[in-house]
């Protein structure tokens, strides 16, 4: 069966560090992954999606990067992170219809 | 742009009793896909139930169900026999066709349910 991991499950980051998320997904190949936030009393934002290695879509311009290294592996990062940045991300994975979700990972900026 | 509507930011059920969520979405596609998916304190996304646009039929999961109005533009989720583990925010997704799957979410209703 598939599953889905992300970590770490908990962060706490001063402003201007780097930030690196990762996502990795077993029992299963190619699978779309995606990258959502999710602020405080809002709904799931897209932030990004990869439909294959080394192909990465934006839906929002903000301070984040992602990338997918390799076929089951999708990274979000930033260089210098922003208060704005804290939340509640979410990474996850489409065999097709639905979307499955990892654990998720609060950060915080302080 | 699609757009997904939830216009019950709370809600509350006594246990054992029934409870319905609204949402209401826009598109201009004829077919897509709709979902509601559930997350409780532990902030875990779970998928309840899903619906497929071109089906005619209600989808039902034990005792979820939704009513689905395609030409109103509506897919509320009932929750009969409510739970103390139905407590949770609940979130109404679509999904338009194409190959990159990407859900469009609802803001969520927050389910109470009291004992």
């Amino acid at each position: 069966s598939q599953t889905i991991h992300q970590w770490p499950a908990t962060l706490v980051q001063p402003v201007g560090s780097p930030l690196s998320l990762e996502c990795t997904v077993e029992g299963t190949s190619n699978p779309n992954l995606y990258w959502y936030r999710q602020a405080a009393g809002r709904g799931l934002q897209l932030l990004f999606y990869s439909v294959g290695i080394g192909q990465i879509s934006s839906e929002v311009p903000q301070n984040l990067s992602a990338s997918r290294p390799q076929d089951r592996q999708f990274i979000l990062s930033s260089k210098k992170l922003l208060l704005s940045d804290s939340g509640f991300y979410l990474c996850a994975w489409s065999p097709a219809w639905e979307a499955f979700f990892g654990q998720g990972t609060r950060l915080t900026v302080v | 742009a699609q757009t997904v509507t939830q216009s019950q930011p709370e809600m509350s059920v006594q246990e054992a009793e029934t409870v319905t969520l609204s949402c209401t979405y826009d598109t201009s596609e004829s077919d897509y896909y709709l979902f509601w998916y559930k997350q409780p304190p532990s902030r875990q996304m779970i998928l309840v139930i899903r619906q497929e646009a071109y089906k005619q039929q209600n989808a039902t999961e034990n005792r979820f169900s939704v009513n689905f109005q395609k030409a109103a533009k509506s897919f509320s989720l009932k929750i009969s026999d409510s739970q103390l583990g139905d407590a949770a925010m609940y979130f109404c997704a679509y999904r338009a066709p194409g190959g990159n799957y990407k859900l469009t979410f609802g803001k969520g209703t927050l389910l109470t349910v009291n004992p």
